[in-house]
């Protein structure tokens, strides 16, 4: 069965500072990888997405996300957070041998202080 | 606005009532998702059309769930004789043609359901 791991329900980070947001995943066949973003009363919006090629993958907002097959890790980063990051991450995955569901895990808040 | 719409954005229910979502996707997506979110998770999978044709169910949607897409374009999602533990956020989502695995979708922002 396919699973995505997001082992901290919440991360802090000051402003300026990087910012990580780890994720883990298990699946059959090949991962396709997808971050999306929650804020308040608004619906999810992507952020960014492996599907094959270089590991580190570059999206939106200064977003990026470096897969790793050994580790089967597919870690959210930033290089200096913004107040304005403060949100609800989430980490998916779809698998070719499971069908086109996204299967989400349960969400990191991301809290940024000033 | 050119996004997912969903309508009603809140919806309050009696136990044992029925009830029907709508989700208008991006106009040139043919693919649609249902999602159910709870909260403190992520979103969990319900169903998915491509065009008109339900392609794929999960095995969360009971028999008391349907939903169609008569036109391949709008959706509905019922739920008969709901349940307390129906209170949730529904989704839809769509994404655009070309290979399904590669796609992201695109979220509505949602229909809260609170069966009373």
């Amino acid at each position: 069965a396919q699973s995505v791991a997001q082992p901290e329900d919440q991360v802090n980070v000051a402003e300026g500072n990087p910012l990580t947001v780890k994720c883990t995943y298990s699946v059959s066949g090949n991962p396709y990888l997808f971050w999306y973003v929650q804020y308040p009363n608004r619906g999810l919006q992507f952020l960014l997405k492996y599907i094959t090629g270089d590991n580190l993958v570059k999206g939106s907002y200064g977003f990026e996300a470096e897969f790793n097959k050994s580790q089967t890790s597919f870690h959210l980063k930033k290089p200096s957070a913004l107040v304005s990051d403060s949100a609800l991450y989430f980490c998916a995955v779809r698998s070719n041998q499971a069908g086109t569901a996204l299967i989400f895990g349960k969400g990191t808040t991301l809290s940024v202080s000033s | 606005d050119t996004g997912v719409s969903q309508n009603p954005r809140h919806k309050i229910t009696k136990r044992g009532q029925n009830v029907t979502f709508r989700c208008d996707p991006i106009s040139e997506h043919n693919r649609l998702y249902w999602y159910r979110q709870t909260l403190g998770q992520g979103p969990e999978f319900l169903t998915y059309f491509q065009n008109e044709a339900q392609l794929e169910k999960s095995r969360l949607l009971s028999d008391r769930f349907s939903a169609e897409r008569p036109k391949g374009s709008f959706s509905t999602l019922e739920i008969q004789r709901t349940e307390q533990g129906d209170s949730a956020m529904y989704l839809c989502a769509s994404s655009s043609p070309g290979r399904a695995l590669n796609t992201e979708a695109f979220f509505g922002q949602g229909t809260r359901l609170t069966v009373v």
